[in-house]
């Protein structure tokens, strides 16, 4: 039930983009985006509900494919404070729990 | 917004001992929330749903009799860690779902557990 996220880690210098990619064997409700760092808790990002969905925030966007069994979450223009490790979050129906894949740590060096 | 309160922030016990962890929603209601436990360097695993006035749904593999949740009204989710031992020693985490869908799931700070 966990999906899987890829890559495991990341390193840019800022400026760069990275994209960081989270898919499933079988169709999803929605997929949430988080980003935490290091001794907190994760913050949320976005969620995507619908299948061709793109959404984003200033440099950080993510899509939604239309089978709705991948996700992929954009960083473009690198900077320090992106560095965290950047979890998707996936959920099967509107009332089930939610599941992080595994995370992808991202550095971002000067 | 969505602010959920978690505490103690950290707690060290012996031993043996319990330690109780309260997660409560400040400013919206949640009828279901959720537990999840992080080691190090590593992901969130999904340790139970709390739901108010019912009982918890426990994960494959999480003990329920050693994790005792208890959701008693809309805005608070307690996990009791009863007789806790070394290899208890973890980040636990409440989370809910926001009021509205696109708020996402909002995470309580934290509780960094030490058991010595």
């Amino acid at each position: 039930q966990q999906p899987v996220q890829s890559p495991q880690a990341v390193i840019l210098r800022e400026g760069e983009d990275a994209v960081i990619n989270c898919s499933s064997s079988k169709a999803l409700y929605s997929v949430h985006w988080y980003r935490q760092k290091h001794g907190e808790a994760p913050v949320f990002l976005m969620i995507l509900l619908k299948g061709g969905e793109q959404k984003g925030h200033e440099k950080i966007s993510a899509s939604f494919n239309e089978k709705k069994q991948q996700s992929s979450l954009y960083l473009t223009a690198s900077q320090l404070s992106y560095s965290g490790t950047y979890f998707c979050g996936t959920e099967r129906n509107s009332n089930n729990d939610m599941r992080f894949g595994a995370g992808t740590r991202l550095t971002v060096k000067p | 917004g969505a602010v959920v309160s978690q505490h103690p922030s950290r707690v060290i016990c012996k031993s043996g001992t319990s330690v109780k962890i309260e997660c409560r929603s400040l400013d919206f209601q949640a009828t279901t929330m959720f537990w999840y436990r992080q080691f190090p360097k590593k992901s969130l695993m999904l340790m139970a749903t709390s739901n108010e006035g019912s009982k918890a749904t426990y994960e494959q593999g999480v003990e329920k009799d050693k994790f005792l949740i208890n959701h008693a009204s809309l805005t608070l989710s307690t996990l009791t860690v009863t007789s806790a031992h070394p290899e208890d020693s973890s980040f636990y985490i409440c989370s809910a779902r926001g009021p509205l869908r696109s708020y996402g799931y909002t995470f309580g700070s934290g509780t960094r557990l030490t058991v010595v």
